[in-house]
């Protein structure tokens, strides 16, 4: 089944404790990217990935990090998370940079 | 100006009835565009591809006017399980890659 998959689903921490969110998919996508979703402020852009080893920055970036070793997976990286931080997360995948296809979401409590 | 504007809503429709709402853009170089629905606390799917010459699925109808800048969205025959938030999406405007999100426009299907 073709799929983006998210973990952890639910995640609950503390301010500056480094956490990392992964995300895979198995539609041999080459772009790859990661939205935060918050009431008000709808979906916003943080990072995303044209390829193996090119990421840059999408409309909110800072305070995170990505990787892009392999081309199924795209950990998003909190080395140093902080509240307004806290939020819900998608990762997405797409065969090109449009027609984007979400993971489940991920929602991040940082205390 | 904002990017993408859609009116939040609620709307608040009867089943059976026709809805429509727009959602304009300001990035007149934007070249794909998207209607996604979301349901509560789940991730956005693409509904559907927003072409030039109009484009229906069943009960749905998507419209661009370059000129104004906006699309809209149509549902015909409305069911309860319409209900949703459904968010416009621009891409291609030669900005950071991936598409700009509307923040959604609530739709309520009352039996």
């Amino acid at each position: 089944e073709a799929q983006v998959t998210q973990n952890p689903r639910y995640l609950i921490t503390v301010t500056g404790k480094k956490l990392t969110v992964t995300c895979s998919q198995n539609m041999n996508h080459e772009y790859m990217s990661w939205y935060r979703q918050d009431p008000g402020l709808g979906l916003r852009q943080i990072y995303y990935s044209m390829n193996v080893e090119v990421t840059d920055k999408g409309d909110v970036p800072e305070g995170y990090k990505v990787s892009r070793k392999e081309k199924r997976n795209f950990p998003l990286i909190l080395e140093s998370p902080s509240p307004n931080q806290t939020s819900l997360y998608f990762c997405a995948s797409s065969p090109r940079s449009d027609t984007q296809y979400f993971g489940p979401g991920t929602r991040l409590t940082v205390l | 100006r904002k990017e993408v504007e859609q009116d939040p809503g609620p709307f608040n429709v009867p089943e059976g009835a026709t809805v429509a709402f727009n959602c304009t853009y300001s990035n007149s170089a934007s070249q794909s565009f998207f209607w996604y629905r979301q349901d509560c606390r789940k991730e956005p799917k693409l509904l559907m591809s927003v072409y030039s010459s109009g484009n229906e699925d069943g009960r749905f109808t998507a419209q661009l006017n370059r000129a104004s800048q906006y699309i809209s969205l149509l549902i015909r025959d409305s069911k309860l399980s319409d209900s949703a938030t459904y968010l416009c999406a621009f891409g291609g405007g030669g900005g950071a890659d991936g598409l700009t999100f509307g923040k959604g426009t609530h739709l309520i299907i009352q039996p």
